[in-house]
Order: structure tokens, then sequence, then C-alpha cells
């Protein structure tokens, strides 16, 4: 599984368009790039999975630029509930008996002010 | 369609202790996954079960084992309790096998003493 780098945290305010960048130097020709969000004492929930180029969902983009090396969450007009952990996750999907593990960074914690 | 959920939510415990924590998936799922989180550590996988097969581990020792039954529902256990099992223990569950794709439930608090 690729590594991923975040930024340990940032700060924003309400309103803005927040942009998370996640470096993964090693992506593998298979791998696809997925981030979920986390709010303290639950578990994570997926926000949004792609390969290359922009994926647009209700809740953010994701840009991944030509050599994938890295990929940009982008969060539209944040509002105080964004606050929370977002991890950058890098691998294969739906590939059964492989040996890969699942793995989380890190994460980056977002703290969104008024 | 009913989320993931985990039993107990909240758990004390003693050192040298063992406790089981258990999951059930959403319906349908096959995939079961475990994860440890603590704030020094972060989001630490510690195994997969799909089909009632345990096919990737973490790193993590042998106290820490875990099973599926025919349902998909899973249980993790950890015997001999340590100050730093404290955590919490969440399960994911996904359609297929590592799928990038995981379902979270709510997660397990477990304080050891």
């Amino acid at each position: 599984l690729a590594k991923t780098t975040q930024p340990i945290s940032m700060d924003s305010y309400e309103g803005q368009e927040v942009n998370i960048t996640c470096s993964h130097n090693n992506i593998a020709t298979n791998d696809y790039i997925t981030w979920y969000q986390q709010f303290p004492s639950q578990g994570p929930r997926f926000i949004i999975q792609g390969y290359k180029t922009k994926v647009t969902n209700e809740v953010a983009s994701l840009f991944i630029p030509a050599d994938r090396k890295s990929s940009t969450l982008s969060l539209p007009r944040v509002s105080l509930s964004d606050t929370a952990v977002y991890y950058c996750l890098v691998g294969e999907p739906r590939t059964m008996n492989r040996d890969d593990k699942i793995i989380f960074g890190k994460g980056t914690r977002l703290h969104i002010l008024p | 369609k009913a989320g993931v959920t985990q039993t107990p939510r909240y758990l004390i415990k003693t050192r040298g202790q063992q406790v089981t924590l258990s999951c059930s998936p959403i319906s349908g799922h096959r995939s079961v996954s475990w994860y440890q989180q603590t704030p020094g550590q972060g989001l630490q996988f510690l195994f997969e079960y799909f089909s009632e097969t345990q096919r990737n581990k973490g790193n993590f020792p042998g106290r820490f084992s875990g099973r599926q039954f025919s349902n998909s529902r899973s249980e993790m256990n950890v015997s001999t309790l340590e100050l730093g099992d404290s955590a919490l223990y969440l399960c994911a569950s996904s359609p297929q096998s590592q799928g990038n794709e995981q379902f979270f439930g709510p997660g397990t608090r477990l304080t050891v003493l």
C-alpha cells in the first residue's frame, strides 16, 4: 500500500473553501485514492474516492493530477460542523487474496473557526 | 439498511483481564475489519475477516484475536489486558474483501485500569 503524507492540522473559517492535500509518491497503477472524515468518538465516514482527474459528489471534490502522486480534497463553503479529522488512503479496492493491509495515516485535523 | 453496530459501546476492565467485543456488519456485507484508535498512534489496522477467514492482520501481538461467524458477525478478543490497550476499537464492514469504501460502526471505548 502506498504511504500517504498529509498536514497534521489546518484551520479555516466558515464559508471558505478548504483544500487538503495528500502526497502519495509511490502510488501503484491500480491504486485508488479514498478520503474519510471522522468526528470525535465516531467511526470514520467515507467521503469520496477517485482514480484520476476530478471527482465531485454532494459533499466534496477530489482533484488528482496526471502523475497521481498527490491528491487534493476540496470542501466548498465549510461550516463549523466540518471540524473533523480527514484521512487519505491509497490502495487497490475490491481485490481478494491480497496481502495488503488497509492503513489509515494520522490524518489532518481540520478546525473551522466562526 | 441498518448500519454497523458494535457492542458494548463502553467497557472498563482491569489489567490482566480479557475482553470480547462484538460487531454486526451491514446486512449483506461479508468483510469485517477491526481497528484500534488511540490519540498517540491514530487509527491502526488489527485484522480483517471475510467469509469466516482471516484475510489480513496488522502488527499487533497475539493477545489480539478475532473470529467471524457464518452470519458475518465478528468478535474481537483481547487477553491479558494492558493499560496501553485502552482505546476506541472500531469495526468496519464492506461488501468485499479489501474494499476501500468501508462503513464504520460507532466503536467500543475500552478503558483498562
